[in-house]
């Protein structure tokens, strides 16, 4: 089954305190993006990546970093997490810039 | 600056009725224009999209309209159904040859009563 998984799907943690959020694609997909999606602000794009070791800055990059070491995984890393990144992230992969975006379930992250 | 917005947070239509949600863009490089529907707890699934070279694309009971020099779209859902009770967004891309970036709308949530 085609698909995107992330993980953790739901993560509580404190400010300071490094954590990553795993995605991964079995679709062989080029295009991987991370979003966060917040009341009022719909979904915000944080960085994205054209293929193994091509990324580049979203809409919201500060605070966060990705890699892209293989093509079937873009982790998302918070070196130092605070309030402000509590929220709702997306991880989604696509074949090429016109394919349909496929979205993974969602990582519902607290910050305290 | 919120290029592409959905003024609409939410909307309220009957079962069976014809549904209609916009959405505007302020950035003249977009040029292909994409709806993805979310339910609670799920991740974005892809709708309809349309690229700026047509004005109109239909898939079932799903159309979304175009209309560039107002830089406007509107996606109708004929007949709605309750199934369709969801939070709508909507996204565009601008044509960079190799890469892009998909900007979204704040979604609209529509509710579809029986």
């Amino acid at each position: 089954e085609a698909q995107v998984t992330q993980n953790p799907r739901y993560l509580i943690t404190v400010t300071g305190k490094k954590l990553t959020v795993t995605c991964s694609q079995n679709m062989n997909h080029e295009y991987m993006s991370w979003y966060r999606q917040d009341p009022g602000l719909g979904l915000r794009q944080i960085y994205y990546s054209m293929n193994v070791e091509v990324t580049d800055k979203g809409d919201v990059p500060e605070g966060y970093k990705v890699s892209r070491k293989e093509k079937r995984n873009f982790p998302l890393i918070l070196e130092s997490p605070s309030p402000n990144q509590t929220s709702l992230y997306f991880c989604a992969s696509r074949k090429t810039n016109r394919d349909t975006q496929y979205f993974g379930p969602g990582t519902r992250l607290t910050v305290l | 600056d919120q290029q592409v917005k959905q003024n609409s947070p939410s909307l309220s239509v009957q079962e069976g009725r014809i549904s209609i949600l916009n959405c505007d863009y302020t950035n003249s490089m977009f040029d292909y224009f994409l709806w993805y529907k979310k339910y609670p707890a799920e991740g974005p699934t892809f709708l309809i999209s349309i690229s700026s070279i047509k004005d109109k694309n239909e898939d079932g009971r799903f159309t979304v309209f175009l209309n560039k020099s107002a830089k406007h779209l509107s996606l109708h859902i004929v007949p709605s159904q309750p199934g369709d009770s969801a939070v709508y967004f909507c996204a565009a891309s601008p044509f960079t040859g190799t890469a892009s970036k998909l900007t979204f709308g704040t979604g609209t949530r529509l509710q579809v009563t029986l």
